[in-house]
């Protein structure tokens, strides 16, 4: 299993602070998705990178792949209490072609509280 | 919203009993998949389906067993539940891209709360 580290692994801010967290690998990805999960619901797809170096921006959050397509960031600017959650990150793994495609290792997560 | 359900939402069983969780898509989605999730574990694949009849282990799949007899449904079983086993179960989807592939998205269904006393 190749494993996937995030950091922190809990972070509390107040509303209006910028934060960044952060995905690490020694393999190299062949994507990374992010996704957010709220209290009592299931993990939803924020973005998918695929090429290393990219920046995708989703409102005020920025995403990073690494160069070397190793490590991810998630950066948001003036965090707001609704961006309290479960940010996870997650590789594709592409295996043979008998079944082993589309499966994804999550990290541990980054629990991230916004206070007003 | 992608449409999966998941039955029950939550349940409370005695160690040693069968439990079985039940996920159902109406989007015709060829993958499913089961995750639990635990504090400090994050979401781990415990089983997958790429297709009718055609399933395959993930990670922590010791002590469950999965079928899919058609496409919309995915059944998580608990042969004899045990206490480790208490848990949030995950139910997934997702779609065959082709070529986009690493685009590939997993839809998630709202999770069932398993208690094993």
């Amino acid at each position: 299993t190749q494993l996937l580290e995030q950091s922190p692994q809990f972070l509390s801010i107040q509303e209006g602070e910028n934060l960044t967290v952060y995905c690490n690998s020694s393999s190299v990805f062949s994507s990374l998705q992010w996704y957010r999960q709220e209290p009592g619901e299931g993990p939803v797809l924020l973005v998918t990178v695929v090429t290393g170096g990219e920046v995708k921006k989703l409102k005020r959050l920025t995403f990073q792949f690494g160069d070397a397509r190793k490590d991810s960031s998630l950066h948001i600017t003036a965090a707001q209490p609704g961006d309290t959650g479960l940010y996870l990150c997650a590789r594709l793994n592409l295996g043979d072609s008998g079944g082993s495609n589309y499966k994804l290792t999550f990290g541990k997560g980054t629990l991230l509280t916004v206070n007003p | 919203d992608a449409g999966i359900t998941q039955s029950p939402r939550h349940k409370v069983t005695e160690t040693g009993t069968p439990v079985t969780l039940r996920c159902h898509q109406t989007e015709n989605h060829r993958y499913m998949y089961w995750y639990r999730q635990d504090p400090g574990h994050g979401l781990r694949l415990i089983h997958y389906s790429y297709g009718v009849k055609d399933t395959d282990k993930g990670e922590v799949s010791d002590g469950y067993s999965v079928s899919r007899s058609k496409t919309e449904d995915f059944l998580l079983t608990l042969e004899s539940a045990t206490s480790s086993q208490t848990s949030v179960y995950f139910c997934a989807i997702s779609e065959s891209l082709g070529r986009a592939a690493s685009y590939n998205e997993q839809f998630f269904g709202p999770g069932t709360r398993l208690t094993v006393l």
